[in-house]
């Protein structure tokens, strides 16, 4: 249940075009949804970040949609570029009731944009 | 407006030595958490830890691995009798308290046991 489910595992993409990266949960606790960008050799870098009772947030090319009813989150890139090839991690953050939390990592995405 | 630090950034330990990871939480920041990343997989939750407290450490090994964070200084990850398998990267990341969503990682510390 505290799995964070996701795909695809490898994505490759023509420049220019939409990177659609999928996530998807089980535990109706989790309360915040943040995507990671990392590249080899260095640490995730928070990109972008949600809230359950939001349904959509943009900032500049990247964009979540978040689906409560499905417990389904996803990351698009729009105009995809080069510079953005990078492996791409969701998470949820699960809170628990005394007051603490940990995050859930999905699996990650290695994207692909090419030239 | 330094961000997460950790040290040393790359470390090789012989199998049997111990290795010790540090991380330098952001200033204001007084929670840490501890991931291991294996070539080519995700993040593995570890440890969470506040100030002088263990708050959750359901990821770690139950031998060989501990963590502290203590009132002073930085958050150590303490491997005994590293083994091979024991290589990967290993990200520390911060955040302020619970009314702060925001997780930062650091740079990670690749270690190496041969």
């Amino acid at each position: 249940q505290q799995q964070v489910k996701q795909s695809p595992q490898s994505l490759i993409v023509q420049k220019g075009g939409i990177s659609i990266i999928n996530c998807a949960y089980e535990n109706t606790a989790f309360d915040y949804f943040p995507w990671y960008q990392q590249f080899p050799g260095k640490g995730p870098a928070l990109l972008i970040a949600i809230r359950p009772d939001v349904s959509e947030k943009k900032e500049g090319r990247f964009t979540i949609s978040f689906n409560k009813s499905a417990k389904q989150f996803s990351l698009h890139i729009m105009d995809s570029q080069p510079g953005d090839s990078a492996t791409y991690f969701c998470a949820a953050r699960l809170y628990y009731t005394s007051g603490t939390y940990k995050y859930i990592f999905g699996t990650g995405t290695r994207l692909k944009v090419l030239a | 407006n330094a961000g997460v630090m950790q040290n040393p950034r790359h470390l090789v330990r012989r199998r049997g030595q111990e290795a010790r990871l540090r991380c330098s939480p952001m200033k204001g920041h007084s929670h840490v958490y501890w991931y291991r990343q294996l070539p080519e997989e995700g993040l593995k939750f570890m440890v969470y830890l506040q100030k002088e407290n263990i708050i959750d450490e359901s990821g770690m090994p139950k031998e060989r691995f501990s963590a502290e964070f203590p009132k002073e200084g930085p958050s150590i990850l303490r491997i005994q009798q590293v083994v091979r398998g024991d290589s990967a990267a290993y990200f520390c990341a911060s955040s302020q308290d619970r009314a702060r969503y925001e997780q930062y990682f650091g740079p990670g510390t690749r270690l190496t046991v041969t």
